[in-house]
């Protein structure tokens, strides 16, 4: 069974705009959930969609968004980047919501 | 606060030496605590999930163990290539909390 896949593996962004990440979950899995990962803090969890609503958030500023398709693909979407938005995007799979597969993120970069 | 607590940051290891990654945690809510691995560059590899106190769960030379405010990761005889940061998360019933992790290296 294929994995979780995300793109694009790498983004270089400028401070200002806007990005748009892409996340396709392993078949049959309807739960999606996004964390944000920096060397200070660890994992972050930024939100969680099932069956195409969001179903938990985390404490994120309104500029994080994300949505889910009937297809349970995902995408999450950061307007007016920061320099603090630099890190690790992940998304993780799961069928229930407990056991969750990760993908192996997008490195983001803003200058 | 819901809080997760993974010691040491860090450990150095010769091969085959055994030793023991804690996680201590306070959550309300506990639905299952979860150990993953992670090498550097790559997502998060699930590991195992633990959700009662005295629950164990063992893969190779991993043996995860759960109380009522900690799990222990104990390793075995690592080789080289166990060499990862291994992380801990608890689950409630709106999110999952991870840890900082443990970054483990052996030496060989």
């Amino acid at each position: 069974k294929a994995g979780v896949t995300q793109t694009p593996r790498y983004l270089i962004k400028t401070r200002g705009q806007q990005v748009t990440l892409s996340c396709s979950p392993i078949s049959g899995h309807r739960s999606v959930s996004w964390y944000q990962q920096t060397p200070g803090q660890g994992l972050q969890f930024l939100f969680e969609y099932f069956s195409e609503t969001q179903r938990n958030k985390g404490n994120f500023p309104g500029r994080f968004s994300g949505r889910q398709f009937s297809n349970s693909r995902s995408e999450m979407n950061v307007s007016t980047l920061e320099l603090g938005d630099s890190a690790l995007y992940l998304c993780a799979s799961s069928l229930l919501g407990n056991e969750q597969y990760f993908g192996p993120g997008t490195r983001l970069t803003v200058t | 606060e819901d809080q997760v607590t993974q010691s040491p940051e860090a450990l150095r290891l010769q091969e085959g030496e055994s030793s023991s990654l804690n996680c201590s945690y306070t959550v309300s809510g506990l639905r299952g605590l979860f150990w993953y691995r992670q090498d550097p560059g790559k997502g998060p590899e699930f590991l195992f999930t633990l959700y009662s106190a005295g629950e164990e769960k063992e893969k190779e030379r991993l043996k995860a163990t759960l109380t009522k405010k900690e799990s222990f990761l104990h390793i075995t005889a690592p080789k080289p290539e166990d060499s990862a940061t291994y992380l801990c998360a608890v689950g409630r019933d709106d999110k999952i909390i991870f840890g900082k992790g443990t970054r483990l290296h052996i030496l060989p």
